[in-house]
C-alpha cells in the first residue's frame, strides 16, 4: 500500500523567511509519480510541480524548489522570501502508473506573517 | 475554460436522506476520481473511474455509489446520508497518459445534521 507522510501539521513563519515542507513517500512500485498541491483559504486545489521516480532532477522555479531523493523516499519543498500569500495547506501525493488515484499525505499548513 | 465543475457547492442534508453529487469535466479526461477530505487527514479517494461505463472502489467507499454513464461526467450518490459523512467532496480527472497532473473541482461543502 502507498503512504504519504507530512511530518510538519503547522508552520509560521515571518514573511521574507526561507521555509521547506517536507514529504516521505512509501511505494512498493518501481515506477510512481509525486506531486505537490497547494489549497488557499478559498480550498480549491491548486497543482505547483509533478516529478517522475527516474526523474530526480530538482526543479526551481521563482521562489519556489523541490528536492527529490529516491535514496530517502523524500520529496521536499521549499519556499524561498516566503510571502503572506503563501499561507495555504500544501499536499504531497503519490500515484502509480494503475489507478492514477492520488494518495495524499495529511497537509502542511503554512502561516506567513507580516 | 471551465475544467471541473461540481454541484452543488453547498449542501445541508438530514441523516438518511438521499443526494447525489455531480461532476462534470470538459478536458475529455479519461480518469476521474472522487474524494473526502475531512480535518487533519488529507483527501482520501472514494470511488474512481478508468473510463466511461467502468467504476471502482477506492480507500472509503462504504455509504457511496458513483455512475460514469457519459465520458464527461461522474456522479457520486449517496444513499442514507449519516452524520460520519459530513465532508467537503472533491471531484478530479486525469488524462490517459501517467505523467499528468489531476484537476480538480472547487470542492462541495457537505453537512449531515
Amino acid at each position: 500500500a502507498q503512504k504519504v507522510t507530512q511530518a510538519q501539521t503547522e508552520i509560521s513563519v515571518v514573511e521574507k523567511e526561507d521555509v521547506t515542507l517536507d514529504c516521505v513517500y512509501e511505494t512498493r512500485d518501481t515506477t510512481y509519480y509525486l506531486f505537490w498541491y497547494k489549497q488557499p483559504p478559498s480550498g480549491e486545489l491548486v497543482f505547483l510541480i509533478r516529478r517522475n521516480s527516474f526523474d530526480e532532477q530538482n526543479e526551481i522555479s521563482g521562489r519556489y524548489s523541490w528536492n527529490f531523493q529516491k535514496s530517502t523516499s523524500s520529496f521536499n519543498f521549499t519556499i524561498t522570501a516566503s510571502q503572506v500569500v503563501d499561507s495555504a495547506v500544501y499536499f504531497c501525493a503519490l500515484s502509480d502508473t494503475g489507478r492514477r488515484a492520488l494518495t495524499f499525505g495529511s497537509g502542511t499548513r503554512l502561516q506567513v506573517q507580516p | 475554460n471551465a475544467g471541473v465543475t461540481q454541484t452543488p457547492k453547498f449542501r445541508v442534508l438530514k441523516t438518511g436522506q438521499s443526494m447525489t453529487l455531480l461532476c462534470a469535466q470538459d478536458m475529455n479526461h479519461e480518469y476521474m476520481y472522487w474524494y473526502r477530505q475531512d480535518p487533519g487527514m488529507g483527501l482520501r479517494l472514494i470511488h474512481y473511474s478508468v473510463g466511461e461505463g467502468t467504476t471502482a472502489k477506492g480507500e472509503v467507499p462504504d455509504g457511496y455509489n458513483v455512475s460514469r454513464l457519459k465520458k464527461q461526467n461522474f456522479l457520486l450518490g449517496l444513499e442514507s446520508a449519516a452524520p460520519s459523512q459530513t465532508s467537503v467532496y472533491f471531484c478530479a480527472s486525469s488524462a490517459a497518459t501517467p505523467n499528468t497532473e489531476a484537476f480538480f473541482g472547487q470542492g462541495t461543502r457537505l453537512t449531515v445534521v
